[in-house]
């Protein structure tokens, strides 16, 4: 149980284009999703938190006009990179809280999608 | 904001030999997890374990929530047990990432 998957696993992007990626938890229902950026040899640092049906919440110093979360149902939740610059480089993680379970802080983490834009 | 220090950041072990990974945290936890990142990057979740001690094979895992630490032990380490370790501890739902272990076993 508690399996999260991310699509694209990979996406090779040119600067100026937008990119979605999608989180789906796929065995139980996530009110809560959130979304990390890993750069290379570092740790995790969360972006912002996904709450279904409301407004994303955001990390000191993450643009939420430029990286976009819709947290469309209590299955998925999409990030969008707009206007992607080769800075916008990272392997990008969601992660999914499954609130109906005794465990409800735990999270259940994606495999992550590489972005690379040229 | 709470700050999560692991240690040692590097290990490199025989096969067969045990290992101790440390984490401290600077504030009140309600969530402490451990994650093993694999090559291809996917984060293997090891234990949930805000407090007390719990063990799953040849891993155990203990938290003391008062002294701010949780510790996780690997016995008889295997080559496939290489890569990242991290610890991560939750205030408010939010779970805040150490810089990791990169354990390195060599047959």
């Amino acid at each position: 149980g508690a399996v999260v998957s991310q699509h694209p696993s990979w996406v090779i992007c040119k600067s100026g284009t937008s990119v979605k990626i999608e989180c789906r938890s796929l065995d139980f229902q996530a009110t809560t999703m959130f979304w990390y950026r890993q750069f290379p040899k570092q740790s995790l640092m969360l972006m912002a938190t996904s709450n279904e049906g409301s407004k994303a919440t955001y990390e000191q110093g993450v643009e939420k006009d430029k990286f976009l979360i819709n947290h469309a149902s209590l299955t998925l939740s999409t990030l969008t990179v707009t206007s992607a610059h080769p800075e916008d480089s990272s392997f990008y993680i969601c992660s999914a809280r499954d609130s109906s379970s005794g465990r409800h802080n735990e999270q259940f983490f994606g495999p992550g999608t590489r972005l690379t834009v040229l | 904001g709470i700050q999560v220090e692991q240690s040692p950041p590097d290990l490199i072990l025989q096969e067969g030999a045990n290992s101790t990974l440390r984490c401290n945290f600077s504030d009140s936890v309600n969530n402490l997890q451990w994650f093993h990142q694999n090559p291809w990057g996917q984060l293997i979740n090891l234990f949930y374990i805000p407090s007390g001690t719990k063990q799953n094979g040849r891993l155990s895992a203990t938290t003391v929530a008062t002294e701010r630490y949780s510790l996780l032990y690997i016995s008889s380490s295997q080559t496939t047990d290489s890569g990242v370790y991290f610890c991560a501890v939750g205030q408010g739902g939010k779970l805040i990432f150490g810089q990791g272990t990169e354990l390195s076993v060599k047959p």
